[in-house]
């Protein structure tokens, strides 16, 4: 069973701190990684798809892969209240030649004021 | 261009009936996927449809099912309603069927079962 793990919070920070999420995924073949953001009662809003190792940064955003130790971060710069919300880590099912999307279970951040 | 639709957004049904929801995915999308969100098991993917063939499905029983029609909406259907299936219910679009491919998510139909 392909699995993917987060810690799920929630993970308070303060305002204009960075905030660390994590992710680890058990298939070794994955090639491409998925951050989601939902808001309580939304649904879930891509923020970044990451598809090499290394670091991807998008404004405040930066996704960060290390396929050697199955491991793929978002880091969030400057956290702002607005940034409150779970962020849902979601990598491809290899190998059945389809869109599904295995999710882990969110972490929930709290940016304080 | 318009988002993923689904409809409708809130469903109150009760124990045994039988529930029909739709989502129409972003123009000229073709792939689209279902999921069942739930407090306890999170995101789980429920089926997928490209070019009106079911391309995999998820561990959920026969109750559920789906079909995409030629012009890629797409509707699922769940039977014999039990209070487990009490969920939101999200849609998701994408261009191309396969791996890798982003998925665009609709607000979801959320149902409540009595």
């Amino acid at each position: 069973q392909k699995e993917v793990e987060q810690n799920s919070g929630p993970l308070s920070v303060p305002e204009g701190a960075i905030a660390s999420l994590n992710c680890t995924y058990s298939d070794r073949v994955s090639q491409s990684f998925f951050w989601y953001r939902q808001y309580s009662g939304k649904s879930p809003e891509l923020i970044m798809s990451i598809y090499s190792n290394g670091d991807k940064e998008d404004g405040r955003f930066t996704a960060q892969l290390n396929k050697a130790s199955q491991y793929v971060s978002l880091l969030i710069r400057d956290s702002q209240p607005s940034d409150s919300a779970t962020y849902l880590c979601a990598v491809p099912n290899y190998g059945g030649a389809t869109n599904k999307l295995i999710f882990g279970t969110g972490t929930l951040l709290a940016v304080q004021p | 261009k318009a988002g993923v639709t689904q409809t409708p957004r809130y469903l109150i049904k009760t124990r045994g009936q039988q529930v029909t929801l739709s989502c129409s995915p972003i123009s000229g999308h073709r792939s689209v996927s279902w999921y069942q969100q739930t407090p306890g098991q999170g995101l789980q993917f429920l089926f997928e449809y490209f070019s009106e063939t079911q391309r995999n499905k998820g561990n959920f029983p026969g109750r559920f099912s789906g079909r995409q029609f030629s012009n890629s909406r797409s509707e699922m259907n769940v039977s014999t309603l039990e209070l487990g299936d009490s969920a939101l219910y999200l849609c998701a679009s994408s261009l191309y069927e396969g791996e890798g491919n982003i998925q665009y998510f609709g607000a979801g139909t959320r149902l409540s079962v009595l």
